[in-house]
């Protein structure tokens, strides 16, 4: 079984659409995050949600809109697509926040997402 | 924030060579990790190492944390060792994970 999955891998889309990216992870974590890894491979973290809660909440455009419904789950809503958007958008979790011993992230596979 | 810088940017590899990748980081930190990311995109944890040394087959990292810097050593490379090498760090206090940009290593046969 995959640890951290996320649908779709792939999402071709038209500028303006609004769409979504799901994300499950089946490790009991408490932590959960969204990164966007943009085309120069740089990661940088968009959100974390701890025990549903939201942690990290960095500097990205009030378009995107992350939504946890329990700790396994962390979905994010984006509004009114740009061509910028485009990017691979990546989950990933941990057993619980901050820097405790022990606390590796796990990565989902990536949602490619291509705005036309 | 803490600043992650990764060298080289770039490295081309014969198969069968090793090769050392460096990590240097601005601030103490509580949490180190290596990531493979493979040509087709997966982003594979290596190692969690904030400090000391840890082996894995071919693959070895050392962290010195005193010092600010971690080394991912790679022995006998092979064509599938191609890829992204990414080191992460979460400061001491933070929640954050903060990435290099990476060494993008390629193994020619």
């Amino acid at each position: 079984d995959t640890a951290v999955s996320q649908t779709p891998k792939y999402l071709v889309t038209q500028m303006g659409n609004d769409k979504s990216i799901k994300c499950e992870q089946n490790l009991g974590h408490d932590t959960m995050y969204w990164y966007k890894q943009d085309s120069k491979k740089f990661l940088k973290i968009m959100f974390s949600y701890n025990n549903k809660e939201l942690i990290i909440n960095e500097t990205v455009p009030n378009r995107f809109s992350p939504k946890s419904p329990d700790k396994a789950h962390l979905n994010l809503h984006i509004n009114s697509l740009e061509l910028g958007d485009s990017a691979v958008y990546f989950c990933a979790s941990s057993k619980h926040a901050g820097a405790s011993s022990g606390n590796t992230i796990y990565f989902g596979e990536g949602s490619w997402l291509t705005v036309v | 924030g803490i600043q992650v810088e990764q060298s080289p940017p770039d490295l081309i590899l014969q198969e069968g060579a090793n090769s050392t990748l460096r990590c240097n980081f601005s601030d103490s930190v509580n949490n180190l990790q290596w990531f493979h990311q493979n040509p087709w995109g997966q982003l594979i944890n290596l190692f969690y190492i904030p400090s000391g040394t840890k082996q894995n087959g071919r693959l070895s990292a050392t962290t010195v944390a005193t010092e600010r810097y971690s080394l991912l050593y790679i022995s006998s490379s092979q064509t599938t060792d191609s890829g992204v090498y990414f080191c992460a760090v979460t400061a001491a206090g933070s929640y954050q994970l903060t990435f290099g940009k990476g060494t993008k290593l390629s193994v020619i046969p």
